[in-house]
């Protein structure tokens, strides 16, 4: 079965530092997703693609947080400089499609800033 | 706007009992709603969706999950929980009338199964 591959699965940083999260999707999935989850809280979305064109970042604090998928396939998302409040995991997800289709996701990065 | 609400933080039940995970939503139009679960360190599963058609959707694990417009509830069954159902459970909804909205999701229910 496949599934969304996502690296590294933990990572500790010291605040002011840079951080980047690696995430393969789905074999043929046009539409990957990155979400942050605080703990204690559901998934939130900061950016959407499809193929390799944004389609929604309203969520995602530009100043320091930046995503690209340059090929359509594989996607990086990027903190400069991290700050405490960005210690969350970090889930990519992906589908075949907008609209109705699931959502499959992997299994997180962890992030923990000092 | 659309919203999810889980209205319990933890849910117990004893291994062989029923179970049930509430979900309440609101949406401006039609929505799509979601399950999903996920186990310690490890990303969400998908466990079953409702689009439209039959009121009772059935999906992994033996999960099943009832859409009631009426009350706009979605509520997560299982006839006889196991101990390995133990784990965080996630309700999403998308309003289908309202473009490419983003899967919005509740704040989970830790289902807990105790032997």
């Amino acid at each position: 079965e496949a599934e969304v591959a996502q690296s590294p699965r933990y990572k500790i940083t010291e605040k002011s530092q840079a951080v980047a999260f690696w995430c393969d999707p789905i074999s043929g999935h046009a539409t990957l997703y990155w979400y942050r989850q605080i703990l204690g809280q559901g998934p939130e979305l900061l950016v959407q693609f499809q193929d390799e064109s944004v389609v929604d970042d309203s969520q995602l604090p530009k100043d320091r947080f930046s995503a690209e998928r340059l090929k359509g396939v594989d996607s990086t998302l990027k903190i400069q400089p991290a700050e405490l409040g960005d210690s969350a995991m970090y889930l990519c997800a992906s589908s075949r499609g907008q609209g109705l289709e699931t959502q499959y996701f992997g299994p997180g990065t962890r992030l923990l800033v000092l | 706007a659309q919203s999810v609400a889980q209205p319990e933080d933890q849910v117990n039940v004893a291994e062989g009992n029923p179970l049930t995970v509430k979900c309440t939503y609101s949406v401006s139009g039609n929505p799509y709603l979601f399950w999903y679960v996920q186990y310690p360190n490890r990303g969400l599963q998908f466990l079953l969706k409702y689009i439209t058609g039959d009121n009772l959707v059935k999906g992994s694990y033996g999960f099943e999950a009832e859409f009631n417009k009426s009350q706009t509830s979605f509520h997560l069954k299982k006839p006889s929980a196991l101990v390995s159902d133990s784990a965080l459970y996630f309700c999403a909804v998308r309003d289908r009338n309202s473009g490419n909205t983003p899967l919005v999701f509740g704040k989970g229910t830790r289902l807990s199964v105790i032997a």
